[in-house]
């Protein structure tokens, strides 16, 4: 069975352009994260997905991050304008639910460099 | 507000040795806890994931206890080896929400 699938591994941008970063769950998964993770940091949860409705995206900054889970499958992480402080990794994990009894799964990030 | 804090931050041992991984956190309502391990330039790989009702949860050389009294949890890795080498996380659901908090991990190397 297939991971956590992210894309891309790698993006390097100038400050204030946009960028996007996809997620694909693993099949049958109905919790969607996203996570920030700065270097020699635990990951901090941006957004969390139920389907395909952002339950908890109180870690989110509103004016420059927007998301979305369309057909509460696969998930779309946007950042416009980027700035040098968005330079980390962005992770993606899923897992049945989120009633807490089931374990996350993570895919491999994507690492962000804002020049 | 829920924080988890892991001791050491870093640990370098000789393969062979058996050692253990501190996780602490402040608020002892958790729905549970989950051990991950992270290599570098990957995303976790979850190990043990051990429910509120339980003590200990065990994976061939691992074995993660849990003491929701004292805020505390414990990743004891048997007979180490360099492949074992990597930076360990734990984190926790606090009871009433969703959401993992995550510790700053311990960065493991174990020295062939």
């Amino acid at each position: 069975e297939a991971g956590v699938v992210q894309s891309p591994r790698y993006k390097i941008i100038e400050k204030k352009q946009p960028v996007a970063f996809w997620c694909n769950p693993i099949s049958g998964h109905n919790t969607l994260y996203w996570y920030l993770q700065n270097l020699g940091q635990g990951p901090e949860l941006l957004i969390r997905y139920e389907n395909e409705e952002a339950v908890d995206d109180s870690q989110l900054p509103k004016d420059r991050f927007s998301a979305e889970r369309l057909k509460g499958v696969d998930s779309t992480l946007k950042i416009q304008p980027a700035e040098l402080g968005d330079s980390a990794v962005y992770l993606c994990a899923s897992s049945l639910d989120s009633a807490g009894d089931h374990e996350q799964y993570f895919g491999p990030g994507t690492r962000l460099t804002v020049t | 507000k829920q924080e988890v804090t892991q001791i050491p931050a870093a640990l370098s041992v000789p393969e062979g040795e058996n050692l253990v991984l501190n996780c602490s956190f402040t608020d002892s309502a958790i729905y549970n806890l989950q051990w991950f391990r992270q290599d570098p330039g990957k995303g976790l790989t979850s190990l043990l994931l051990i429910q509120s009702s339980q003590r200990e949860q065990t994976s061939g050389r691992l074995n993660a206890s849990l003491d929701k009294s004292s805020g505390r949890s414990t990743l004891y890795i048997a007979a180490s080896q360099p492949g074992d080498s990597a930076t360990y996380l734990c984190a926790v659901v606090t009871s009433g929400t969703y959401k993992y908090i995550f510790g700053t991990g311990t960065r493991l190397k174990v020295l062939a």
